[in-house]
């Protein structure tokens, strides 16, 4: 089954506790990115991944970190975590097609809350 | 980069057709249009997306106006199952960047 697979769905931690939330996708797509959603402001790209060892800032950047080492793995890295975190995350991925086309299809995990204290 | 803009919430009847209108005077000529939505605690699904002519699929059709300023979700006949939050995004296929409006709250009457 084509999936994008967040961990952990939940997590509360306190202020300064670096965290990693995974995410793998088993659809060989060349794109992943991570989205944040808070009430009001709809969902904000944090950073995209156009490849391995390619990514980008996406408009909310600012204490997170990425990396694509593998090309299923893109995890999200929050080094000092601060009570503004607190927040929904997304990862999504979407490929390109056969043709060398995008599918234009962007498939979401099911989200990982997080409580910065 | 485009930004959209969308009606922030939306009631229909059951069995009826809906139109949820966007937004995106500022979009670019090669900026794709897209359509998600969002069900309660789950990650928004794709439904449609087009560049200059309108589209359709299983689960929507797409009208994109003629200067691409603005587009319209149509819903051709609603049920209860599509009661969520609808998203509009404009997509630069060249950067890679999503920019997500904050969304449409569809309410289906029974």
């Amino acid at each position: 089954e084509a999936q994008v697979t967040q961990n952990p769905r939940y997590l509360i931690t306190v202020t300064g506790k670096k965290l990693t939330v995974t995410c793998s996708q088993n659809m060989n797509h060349e794109y992943m990115s991570w989205y944040r959603q808070d009430p009001g402001l709809g969902l904000r790209q944090i950073y995209y991944s156009m490849n391995v060892e390619v990514t980008d800032k996406g408009d909310v950047p600012e204490g997170y970190k990425v990396s694509r080492k593998e090309k299923r793995n893109f995890p999200l890295i929050l080094e000092s975590p601060s009570p503004n975190q607190t927040s929904l995350y997304f990862c999504a991925s979407y490929g390109w097609g056969l043709a060398g086309g995008r599918s234009g299809e962007l498939f979401f995990g099911e989200g990982s809350r997080l409580t910065v204290l | 980069d485009a930004k959209t803009t969308q009606p922030n919430s939306m009631e229909s009847n059951e069995e009826e057709p809906v139109h949820l209108p966007c937004n995106h005077s500022t979009i670019s000529g090669t900026d794709y249009i897209h359509w998600y939505r969002q069900l309660p605690s789950q990650g928004p699904e794709y439904v449609i997306h087009g560049l200059t002519s309108n589209v359709n699929n299983r689960m929507a059709s797409l009208a994109i106006a003629e200067d691409r300023k603005s587009s319209t979700l149509i819903l051709h006949r609603a049920t209860l199952r599509d009661a969520a939050v609808y998203y509009c995004i404009s997509h630069n296929f060249g950067n890679e960047k999503l920019t997500f409006g904050t969304g449409t709250r569809l309410t289906i009457i029974p």
